[in-house]
């Protein structure tokens, strides 16, 4: 049973590109979070979605984020027209959800420079 | 606004010794407590949770108490190895009946033959 994915693992951008971040839960979970980690700081929420639904974004940044869960197909969290402040290491986890007390299964990470 | 608290500086313990580290929380009351180990580079692996009506929770060598009075929890290895050797991240909640996590900055153990 593979884990959480995703692709890809680094990702450079210069400022004012897009950068995309894909991310495939664990087989049979359908809630996804995803998670921003800065140097020297703790993992901040940015955003909570279950299968074609944005159940909490209230850790996203209301202009350049987005993120979706299509019915088919991974996560994606979109950030456009990047700056150097959005470098960091984007962090995807999935859980069974339904209820509290679930623990989430976190991917490997993707880590976004931008130049 | 909530937050968490680990001590920022890495504990250096000898092979064989018990790590102990420490996670403070503020202004909230979480259901439960999870830990999480981070190695360089990758994603946190869950450890343990920990519920608030509950004061000690182990698991082979891990054991994690849980203070609601203190608003503290402990994390402690026993028997440590080097391959323990990792930042260990403390989370709870950020609101009831949500699984959206707050995280502290983690501590880094270091454990030497």
């Amino acid at each position: 049973n593979a884990g959480v994915m995703q692709n890809p693992r680094h990702l450079v951008r210069r400022r004012g590109q897009e950068a995309r971040l894909r991310c495939s839960p664990m087989k049979g979970h359908s809630h996804v979070y995803w998670y921003r980690q800065l140097p020297e700081e703790g993992l901040k929420f940015m955003v909570y979605l279950q299968k074609e639904n944005i159940i909490d974004e209230s850790g996203m940044p209301k202009e350049r984020f987005s993120a979706e869960f299509p019915k088919e197909g991974p996560s994606i969290l979109r950030i456009q027209q990047v700056v150097r402040g959005d470098s960091a290491a984007y962090f995807c986890a999935s859980s069974l959800g339904d209820s509290s007390y679930n623990e989430q299964f976190f991917g490997p990470g993707t880590r976004l420079t931008v130049l | 606004s909530q937050k968490i608290e680990q001590n920022s500086e890495a504990l250096n313990i000898q092979e064989g010794k018990t790590a102990t580290l420490t996670c403070n929380y503020t202004n909230y009351s979480p259901a439960y407590l999870q830990w999480y180990r981070q190695d360089p580079g990758r994603g946190p692996v869950f450890l343990l949770l920990i519920r608030e009506n509950e004061k000690e929770k182990r698991k082979e060598r891990l054991k994690v108490t849980f203070d609601t009075t203190l608003k503290q929890s402990l994390f402690h290895i026993t028997a440590s190895q080097p391959a323990d050797s990792a930042t260990y991240l403390c989370a709870h909640p950020l609101t009831d009946n949500t699984d959206k996590l707050i995280f502290g900055t983690g501590t880094r153990l270091q454990v030497f033959p």
